[in-house]
């Protein structure tokens, strides 16, 4: 059975960091490329990054370009999303999400990343 | 500003049809497919269709896709209670070299 557990949200002040962790099981991590995307409170889905099977292609939205920065470990079937100079706009939900594209995309249950003072 | 334009809303009374558009561009919509995704409130969303028309093991086929041009639609025929949800169109747009998301359709069920 597939699964993807995403960790290491938590309550942040603006302009701190956090690192983001989705450990896979289930499939064959390295036949996937691997997304994030978030949902602000009461708003709608925003993709933020990619990385491909091997980790060496990854694609940001603008708006994360130069603060966040995605990575893998095919050794520990685990993705991650290191997050820089983070911002009230950046309070959401994060999702880990095998191959957003694909037909068989398999969302994690996300986590709460709160940045407030 | 969404990439992707979606109707804010949709509704119908159980057995309805019910058509969510989604209006792209020429750098996404216009020569990428599209994905569409269901969520729950409360819940993760979950693909429901892909490539434009596909469904996914488990999917009813009272859920279908099309595309033209710049457009695409998601229908949901013979609508059910528990298909009140958030809808989201998603594709990958070659000049933002990004994946792009609708703002999301909620559909009630009269």
């Amino acid at each position: 059975e597939v699964h993807l557990v995403e960790s290491g949200g938590d309550l942040v002040q603006p302009g701190g960091s956090l690192r983001l962790s989705c450990a896979a099981s289930g499939f064959t991590f390295t036949d996937y490329w691997m997304d994030w995307v978030r949902q602000a409170p009461g708003k709608g889905l925003e993709w933020l990054a990619n990385i491909n099977q091997d980790g060496s292609e990854m694609f940001y939205v603008d708006s994360v370009k130069g603060r966040f920065t995605v990575s893998r470990d095919s050794a520990k079937s685990s993705v991650y999303l290191q997050m820089n100079s983070l911002r009230p706009e950046d309070t959401a939900v994060y999702y880990c999400v095998r191959g957003l594209l694909d037909g068989d995309c398999f969302w994690g249950h996300g986590t709460l990343v709160t940045v407030s003072s | 500003q969404s990439v992707l334009t979606q109707p804010p809303s949709a509704s119908g009374t159980p057995g309805q049809r019910v058509t969510i558009s989604c209006s792209g561009s020429s750098s996404n919509i216009g020569r990428k497919t599209v994905n569409w995704y269901q969520q729950i409130p409360g819940t993760a969303p979950k693909v429901l269709l892909y490539s434009d028309y596909q469904r996914p093991s488990g999917v009813p086929d009272r859920f279908s896709g099309s595309k033209s041009g710049t457009s695409a639609s998601l229908t949901i025929s013979g609508l059910l209670s528990e298909d009140e949800a958030d809808y989201y169109c998603a594709a990958w747009d070659d000049s933002l070299s990004a994946i792009v998301f609708g703002a999301g359709t909620k559909v009630t069920v009269l």
